[in-house]
């Protein structure tokens, strides 16, 4: 079975400032996919990224970077220079190949106060 | 265009009465899913299907029943609603059938209210 916890609930950080949201994962599956969704106050939840297992490679996209590592099964998710629009709840989430079952954690809140 | 779109947005009733949401999806995927997402936020998939066809089916109570007519829509009905079904429910879809590999798209979420 797949298991994501991501501890911390709410983080609250002053505008500008980096934030970075911890994602621990369990499984027994070699081969398998993380991801990462946002949820702002209006509801959607919107895909960010994907990770495959045999990548660990890590990536930046604007203010967003991910950190992969295998060795201590974390997908950790900073938010560089944090602004206002970046208040939502962060979710990170797990598949195992064939398996499209998506495990999810409990979500991070994050608050950016102007 | 709207990827996955679901309808109502928002569903007020009352208990005992039967609902259905409705979702579709435009993005020529082949898998689809329906969750639900708790008041604490925790999300929990529900069902799944790939090519109408039913794929994942979580211990759900069997009043909530899943139905594709085709593979661009899978639509929710539930019986009897109970107080306890009271959250938002979304509609996602992915490209791949059973592989886990490809993100999955989500639609806007139903909220549902059960008084």
């Amino acid at each position: 079975a797949q298991k994501v916890t991501q501890a911390q609930t709410e983080i609250s950080v002053v505008e500008k400032e980096d934030v970075t949201l911890d994602c621990v994962y369990e499984t027994r599956d070699t081969t398998y996919y993380l991801f990462w969704y946002k949820q702002p106050p209006s509801g959607e939840l919107v895909f960010l990224i994907r990770r495959n297992s045999f990548d660990e490679q890590n990536e930046i996209s604007g203010r967003y970077s991910w950190n992969f590592q295998k060795s201590t099964s974390s997908f950790n998710f900073t938010i560089t220079a944090s602004q206002v629009v970046d208040s939502a709840v962060y979710f990170c989430a797990l598949s195992a190949y064939g398996n499209n079952r998506l495990a999810f954690g409990k979500g991070n809140q994050v608050v950016v106060i102007p | 265009d709207t990827a996955v779109s679901q309808t109502p947005k928002y569903l007020v009733t009352q208990m005992g009465n039967d609902k259905s949401i409705k979702c579709e999806q435009n993005l020529g995927h082949d898998t689809m899913y329906w969750y639900k997402q708790d008041s604490k936020k925790f999300l929990k998939i529900m069902f799944s299907y790939n090519n109408k066809e039913l794929i994942i089916n979580e211990t759900v109570p069997n009043r909530f029943s899943p139905k594709s007519p085709d593979k661009a829509h899978l639509n929710l009905h539930i019986n009897s609603l109970e107080l306890g079904d009271s959250a938002v429910y979304f509609c996602a879809s992915s490209q791949d059938g059973t592989g886990g590999l490809n993100e999955q798209y989500f639609g806007p979420g139903t909220r549902l209210t059960v008084t």
